[in-house]
């Protein structure tokens, strides 16, 4: 089993590109989260996808738009890139329905914005 | 919304200390996270716990649900232990809200 798997794993952006952050797990797992990790601030969730077809806001949303395409992935959009979205991005799953278990880690996205 | 409070932030030890991690919490929760990061940067889950004890190894999780408290114990540290740990816990306490994080703590076991 690969686990959690993202890509890219790097990629730079010139403000006001898009792009679409992908997650996939092969853990059959129901719940998935996109986290971001800033230097100071520690990790903080995005947007998160309790079961196959519901997602919803987490503490940082604005900015981005998530889609939760089947049970496996679970993509992350920046639909016009800035600055402060420079950051390292991470998608983890759960196995319990509703979130609550231990969380898997994807290996991250370094994402530069210029 | 869950706040959670880590300390120390950076602890540098000799091999063989025994370590304490403390992590506090503002909201009740169903259960509490620790994390371990690596210099690379993967993150990997210790423990989850709701009530008292758990050990893996040289690594042991307590919890005080009524004091809103948890610790992590390294016993025997060794230079590989040398990470960031972090503590995290439900965003609104429980269920699928996905978790909320320390700020981390960095530790260096030199040799």
């Amino acid at each position: 089993n690969a686990g959690v798997t993202q890509t890219p794993k790097f990629q730079v952006l010139k403000t006001g590109q898009s792009m679409t952050l992908q997650c996939a797990q092969d853990m059959n797992h129901n719940s998935m989260y996109w986290y971001r990790q800033d230097p100071g601030m520690g990790l903080r969730l995005i947007y998160y996808s309790a079961s196959e077809g519901t997602t919803d806001k987490g503490e940082v949303p604005n900015g981005y738009n998530v889609s939760r395409l089947n049970k496996r992935e679970f993509s992350l959009r920046l639909e016009s890139a800035a600055p402060s979205q420079t950051s390292v991005y991470f998608c983890a799953s759960t196995a319990m329905a509703g979130g609550g278990g231990a969380q898997y880690f994807g290996p991250g996205t370094r994402l530069l914005v210029l | 919304k869950n706040e959670v409070e880590q300390s120390p932030q950076n602890l540098t030890a000799q091999e063989g200390e025994f370590i304490t991690i403390n992590c506090s919490y503002s909201v009740g929760i169903s259960a509490l996270h620790w994390l371990q990061q690596h210099p690379g940067g993967g993150i990997v889950s210790l423990f989850m716990l709701s009530s008292g004890k758990k050990k893996h190894g040289r690594l042991i999780a307590t919890i005080n649900i009524q004091e809103k408290h948890s610790s992590l114990h390294i016993t025997a540290s060794h230079p590989r232990d040398s990470a960031v740990y972090i503590c995290a816990a439900p965003l609104f306490g429980g269920g699928a809200d996905g978790l909320t994080f320390g700020k981390g703590t960095h530790l260096i076991i030199q040799p």
